[in-house]
């Protein structure tokens, strides 16, 4: 079965440009994450959505970002403009449902360098 | 707020030498903990969990884990470890009452594992 699938791997731009990171879930999965994963900050969730719906996005940092699940095979994480503050490594994972006890699965991440 | 800490940024051991990862969290409700693995340019994979029940679990790979309520601990543990075990190692606590699994991480383990 195909996992969590992200694109691109890597992306180097230069600041100001917009960026767009994309994501499949796994199919028959209701719920999605983004993560970000920086040296100095480990992991932070970014945002979740559960059937297609945001619904807690308290930790996108500031207004550049935005996440979008039109459907439910597909999401995007824009930052615009970027900055080099913004370089990071960008999870995605998905679950069955979401609740506490089920198991997150993750994508291999797209690497964000802003020059 | 919850919080996870890993001590020991880098543990180097042996080949086939015992190890322990520490993990200590705060938080002042009931959680559910997670173990989760990241091999290099991958995503994370859920090692092992603890939800309820006995507070010792394991995984397919000869790690286990102890849920310890007093010490607010979830040490990992292995008797004998390989060479791919290399890897980072991420400890993760949920709060139990959030509606959907809220993953806070802590900074990550780097496992190295020499001949």
């Amino acid at each position: 079965d195909a996992g969590v699938i992200q694109s691109p791997r890597h992306e180097v731009t230069e600041m100001g440009q917009e960026v767009t990171l994309r994501c499949k879930p796994i199919s028959g999965h209701n719920s999605l994450f983004w993560y970000r994963q920086t040296m100095m900050r480990g992991l932070e969730l970014l945002i979740y959505f559960n059937n297609n719906v945001p619904i807690d996005d308290s930790g996108m940092p500031e207004d550049r970002f935005s996440a979008k699940m039109p459907n439910a095979s597909f999401s995007t994480l824009k930052i615009q403009p970027s900055e080099p503050r913004d370089s990071a490594v960008y999870f995605c994972a998905s679950s069955l449902t979401g609740q506490t006890d089920q198991p997150q699965h993750f994508g291999d991440g797209t690497r964000l360098s802003i020059l | 707020a919850q919080s996870v800490t890993q001590l020991d940024s880098q543990v180097p051991v042996f080949e086939e030498a015992p190890v322990e990862l520490r993990c200590n969290y705060s938080s002042s409700v009931s959680v559910y903990l997670f173990w989760y693995v990241q091999y290099p340019n991958q995503g994370l994979q859920l090692l092992l969990k603890y939800l309820s029940g006995s507070t010792l679990v394991e995984s397919i790979n000869g790690f286990e884990a102890e849920f310890n309520k007093s010490q607010t601990s979830f040490h990992l543990r292995k008797p004998s470890v390989h060479i791919s075990d290399t890897a980072e190692y991420f400890c993760a606590v949920s709060d139990q009452g959030t509606g959907f699994q809220k993953l806070v991480f802590g900074t990550g383990t780097r496992l190295l594992v020499s001949p």
